[in-house]
């Protein structure tokens, strides 16, 4: 089945600096590359996705991009804001509605004012 | 749009009883919602699959004669824990997946589980 891992698993930024999260991984049937954001004590937020026709997408100050020869994506956040703080998850799936999403591990970003 | 609720958000029980967990899709229809499990500090686990009119498909490990789930709408999954015990104090989440053959899904606020 599909591993997913991630990297850093805790990352500190001064704000106003770039923040990079990385995933690999393993199946590579997979084609949907979601990111999810989590705050404390709620569910996971859908900040962006990738599919596997794509190399790089971008919704203002987020980007990913994905590699798939190498099986890795990658999730930057540019000008990074307090309020950027929180677990993210990256994730990857075969992409049908029946198909599970596997989560990596996350990874705690901390933006100190 | 794509907005899913979870009730109740947080509920104390006593070791022994059993707990139901309710998901909702409020705008949209879902024909397949999934539950997952998350202890502190930990990535979510997916515990099943939930398909509208049938039977939800497990997970490796997971027990479902313990971990209920019943998807008897389309908008509408519920997931009961039975005779709870301390152990299965977790933070429990669903999902629901709004576009057929495309695998976007919305995640629940989550609900708090603690058993005594």
């Amino acid at each position: 089945g599909e591993n997913v891992e991630q990297h850093p698993s805790t990352l500190s930024v001064q704000e106003g600096d770039s923040a990079v999260i990385k995933c690999t991984y393993s199946d590579s049937a997979s084609n949907y590359f979601p990111w999810y954001k989590q705050e404390l004590g709620k569910g996971p937020q859908l900040i962006i996705d990738i599919r596997s026709n794509v190399g790089e997408k971008k919704d203002q100050r987020i980007a990913v991009t994905l590699n798939k020869t190498a099986k890795h994506f990658s999730l930057h956040i540019t000008e990074t804001q307090p309020e950027d703080s929180a677990v993210y998850f990256c994730a990857a799936s075969i992409g049908t509605s029946y198909d599970k999403v596997i989560f990596g591990p996350g990874t705690s970003l901390s933006v100190i004012p | 749009g794509a907005v899913v609720s979870q009730h109740p958000s947080w509920v104390i029980c006593k070791s022994g009883t059993s707990v139901k967990i309710e998901c909702r899709s409020l705008d949209f229809q879902a024909t397949t919602m999934f539950w997952y499990r998350q202890f502190p500090k930990q990535s979510l686990m997916l515990m099943a699959t939930s398909n509208e009119g049938s039977k939800a498909t497990y997970e490796q490990g997971v027990e479902k004669d313990k971990f209920l789930i019943n998807h008897a709408s389309l908008t509408l999954s519920t997931l009961t824990v039975t005779s709870a015990h301390p152990e299965d104090s977790s933070f429990y989440i669903c999902s629901a997946n709004r576009d057929r053959g495309r695998n976007e899904q919305y995640f629940g606020p989550g609900t708090r589980l603690t058993v005594t």
